[in-house]
C-alpha cells in the first residue's frame, strides 16, 4: 500500500526566505505524486503535480517540486516565501491508475513571521 | 470549479443518532471518495465509490456506511454518530481521463457529535 511522510509538523520562516517542504512515499512503482494548500477553515487548492518525464515541476503561486525517485521523495520549494504562504501543506500520493484515491501526508503547517 | 457541493456545512448532532453527509457533483464523474481530516492526521479515506453503486472501504471505514444510487450523489452515513467521529469530513471526486489528472474537492462539512 501506498504511504506518505511529511517529516515536518511545524515550520516557521521569515518573510522572503526560502521554503522547502519535505515529502516522501512508499510505492513500488513511479505514483502520481500532488502537493495541496489549506489555507485557515478552506478547502484544499492544487498546487502542483508530477507523474512522469521532467522531475522539475513548476505550480502556481510560484511553487516548485522536484521527483528524486532514489529517494522516494517529492519536496516542495519556493525561493521566497510571503505572508500569504501561511497554510497547511499536504502531500499526496497516487497509483499510477485512472481514479485511484488519493493517499495524503499528515500535513505541515507553514508560519510567516515577519 | 470543480461543481462539488456538500450539504450540510454544518452540523452538530448527539451521540448515537445517524447523520448522513451528502456530496453531490454535476459533472458525472465515476470516482468518488470521501475523506476526514483531523489536527496531526492529515486527511484520511473513509470510502470510496467507482459508479453506482460500486463502493469500497478506505482507510478509517468503522463506523461509516456510503450508498451510491445515482452518479452525481455519494452519500456518508454515520449509524450511530460517536464523539471519535467529529471532524470535518471533505468528498472528492477525480475525473478518469487524463490518468494523472487530481482530485477535486468540495467545501467541506464540519460535524460535531456532543
Amino acid at each position: 500500500a501506498q504511504s506518505v511522510t511529511q517529516p515536518d509538523i511545524h515550520i516557521t520562516v521569515s518573510e522572503g526566505a526560502s521554503l522547502e517542504l519535505r515529502c516522501n512515499y512508499s510505492y513500488g512503482a513511479t505514483p502520481y505524486l500532488f502537493w495541496y494548500v489549506q489555507s485557515p477553515g478552506q478547502g484544499l487548492q492544487l498546487l502542483l503535480k508530477y507523474f512522469s518525464g521532467d522531475t522539475l515541476v513548476q505550480g502556481i503561486k510560484g511553487f516548485e517540486a522536484e521527483f528524486k525517485r532514489s529517494q522516494s521523495s517529492f519536496n516542495l520549494r519556493k525561493p521566497s516565501v510571503h505572508w500569504s504562504d501561511a497554510a497547511e501543506y499536504f502531500c499526496a500520493v497516487a497509483r499510477n491508475q485512472a481514479g485511484t484515491a488519493l493517499i495524503f501526508g499528515k500535513g505541515t503547517t507553514l508560519s510567516v513571521s515577519s | 470549479d470543480a461543481g462539488i457541493t456538500q450539504s450540510p456545512r454544518h452540523k452538530v448532532t448527539e451521540t448515537g443518532t445517524p447523520v448522513t453527509l451528502r456530496c453531490h457533483q454535476t459533472e458525472n464523474h465515476r470516482y468518488m471518495y470521501w475523506y476526514r481530516q483531523d489536527p496531526g492526521h492529515g486527511l484520511r479515506l473513509i470510502h470510496y465509490s467507482y459508479g453506482v453503486k460500486d463502493t469500497d472501504k478506505g482507510e478509517v471505514s468503522d463506523g461509516y456506511s456510503v450508498s451510491r444510487s445515482k452518479t452525481e450523489d455519494f452519500l456518508l452515513t454515520l449509524e450511530s454518530a460517536t464523539s471519535s467521529q467529529t471532524s470535518v469530513y471533505f468528498c472528492a471526486i477525480r475525473p478518469d481521463r487524463p490518468m494523472n489528472t487530481e482530485a477535486f474537492f468540495g467545501q467541506g462539512t464540519r460535524l460535531t457529535v456532543v
